[in-house]
């Protein structure tokens, strides 16, 4: 069975104070690690897919990387803006399923 | 941005009342779902559609049916709701490259 498990619940950082969220999975043959950000009351927004070991994507503030076991999304001088819920999802190889994590409540204080 | 919309936005009906959500896309993408997103829980397949009246189930799927009988359109019904069926609803599409996108949600009480 493929599992998600996001790390830490909540995390508070200070403006401009650079941290990593972590995604740690098990899936039988990874054809995707999905990163997406959602805010209060809103649908959640696609950020990032990483599809093998080593692979990294940035985006403005935010970084994302893959080993075989987990990905981290690092966010480098955050801003108030960033704040958000932060979500991780796997999809197996010949499934279309995606399986998520329960997010990590990102807030960032002025 | 996959050009999709949900409604309705918000929904209250009471236990053992049949309710149905619909979804529609703009972008003819092939693969779409319905989840539902519960404090604790996170995002949970409900159905998902893999094409026009192929449907499959999710890991939450008792209680729920899907139909599909356009590209552009997926309903989920709720045959008859209970309280433990309240929760955010979302839809997605999926693209060619395996990216899901979802619409704003269809937040749903049943008293």
């Amino acid at each position: 069975e493929d599992q998600v498990t996001q790390s830490p619940e909540a995390l508070r950082l200070q403006e401009g104070e650079s941290s990593s969220l972590n995604c740690s999975y098990t899936v039988s043959g990874l054809r995707g690690l999905f990163w997406y950000r959602q805010d209060p009351g809103k649908g959640p927004e696609f950020l990032f897919t990483l599809y093998s070991a080593g692979e990294e994507k940035e985006k403005e503030r935010l970084k994302a990387t893959l080993t075989k076991k987990e990905s981290f999304l690092h966010i480098t001088a955050p801003k108030p803006e960033d704040s958000a819920t932060y979500l991780c999802a796997v999809q197996p190889g010949g499934n279309e399923k995606l399986t998520f994590g329960t997010g990590t409540r990102l807030t960032i204080i002025p | 941005d996959a050009g999709i919309t949900q409604s309705p936005r918000h929904k209250v009906t009471e236990t053992g009342t049949p309710v149905t959500l619909r979804c529609h896309q703009t972008e003819n993408h092939r693969y779409m779902y319905w989840y539902r997103q519960d404090p604790g829980h996170g995002l949970r397949l409900i159905h998902y559609s893999y094409g026009v009246k192929d449907t499959d189930k999710g890991e939450v799927s008792d209680g729920y049916s899907v139909s599909r009988s356009k590209t552009e359109d997926f309903l989920l019904t709720l045959e008859s709701a209970t309280s433990s069926q309240t929760s955010v609803y979302f839809c997605a599409t999926q693209t060619h490259s395996y990216e899901q996108y979802f619409g704003p949600g269809t937040r749903l009480t049943v008293t």
